[in-house]
Formats: structure tokens, sequence, C-alpha cells
């Protein structure tokens, strides 16, 4: 069955920390994978990855596919209070899309 | 626990016709939120409500769009006299302390 793993659940860093949040999925008919944050009832939307080994970037946020590895990986750099929030990863198939646990991110003054 | 079930996963109906979407949240959670995924985009949010209750429904058209979820049974985003434009991905997420969020592998429906 499909399936999309992220690690760590959850992580606790100092501002100034640079943060690296996983994904990993099995799906059938890959198409994309999406990164979204979560602080209140609305996902904002990241990243949309369908390019292995091409980096996406925005501001101090970063995002790579592998798809030999099926994994992705979310890079936040020089972490701010601001950057608090679930980051939740989803991989969408031509028929489906299955969303990860997410990783609670908590970033401490 | 199967986590947050939606149903169906697909479904088609012609123009004008009521779409009814359902989900049932994970066990224990009485917070749903629904989410309208169309192609391209980001999920935007529609509706959350808690048991028997309509908290925030500023993301729902006020036309022809309602959702309940009532004391038993699932969560019902019910969609009338649908139009082709109401074709998308329609997911839903529940939560215990609606700080945490499992979303469901969404519904998709096509309007023809």
């Amino acid at each position: 069955e499909d399936k999309v793993v992220q690690s760590p659940l959850s992580l606790v860093v100092h501002e100034g920390d640079t943060v690296t949040l996983n994904c990993s999925y099995e799906v059938t008919n890959f198409r994309s994978l999406l990164w979204y944050k979560q602080e209140k009832k609305a996902p904002t939307f990241l990243f949309m990855l369908t390019s292995s080994g091409i980096e996406k970037k925005s501001g101090r946020l970063s995002s790579i596919l592998d798809k030999k590895e099926l994994s992705s990986i979310l890079n936040i750099t020089a972490t701010q209070t601001g950057d608090s929030a679930i980051y939740l990863c989803a991989v969408e198939a031509f028929s489906d899309m299955r969303f990860g646990a997410g990783t609670r991110l908590t970033v401490k003054p | 626990n199967a986590g947050v079930m939606q149903n169906p996963r697909h479904l088609v109906r012609r123009r004008g016709q009521e779409a009814r979407l359902r989900c049932s949240p994970m066990k224990g959670h009485s917070h749903v939120y629904w989410y309208r995924q169309l192609p391209e985009e980001g999920l935007k949010f529609m509706v959350y409500l808690q048991k028997e209750n309509i908290i925030d429904e500023s993301g729902m058209p006020k036309e022809r769009f309602s959702a309940e979820f009532p004391k038993e049974g699932p969560s019902i985003l019910r969609i009338q006299q649908v139009v082709r434009g109401d074709s998308a991905a329609y997911f839903c997420a529940s939560s215990e302390d609606s700080r945490t969020y499992t979303f469901g592998s969404g519904t998709r429906l096509t309007v023809v």
C-alpha cells in the first residue's frame, strides 16, 4: 500500500539553528511531492517537486527530491520562532495523494 | 486505528447533480477540516467543524456548498447542482486538539 513517512515526528531547536526534515515514500505512479507548512487550520504551500536532484529555494527554505532514494528533504536555515509549525509532506500519484504524519518543529528563542 | 477515512475515493457526477463526500475522522478526534485542491494549486481551506457545530466556514462558497458533522456518523461535505468548476480533489483532516492534523486520502470529484 502507498505510504509516506516523515521523520523526525518532533524537533525542538533554538533560533539560528539549521534543520533538515525528511520525507520518504512508497507510491505507485509517482507524480509529485509537496511540502506544506501548517500553523493553524490551513496548510501553506511551500514547494512542489517533480524532478530529482533539482533544488528549490524560497528564502531560508530549500527542498530537494531524490527519486532513486524515494525521499525528499526540507532544509530551513537560520531558524526563527516563526518557523514553528507542523511541516507536512504529501506525495501525489496519478489518482491518489498521501500525506505524511508531519514533523512538528518548535523553534525556541 | 484506520486513520482518516474518506469515501468515495472517486466520484463522477453530471452537471446539476448532487455530490456527497464523506469523512470519518480518527477515533477520538472531534475536529474536522475540509480542503479543496485544484490542479496545480495547494490546499484551500473550506470549513472547520467540531461535533455538530460549524466553527469556521470562511473558505466555503456561499451557495451550493454545505457541511455537517453530526453527533453520530461521518462528516459530510455536500455540493448541490455541481458544475464543472467543482471538479477537484477534496481532502479532509481530523484533529483531537486542533494542533495536530491527520489527513485522509481525498475524494476526487469529476463533474462531466
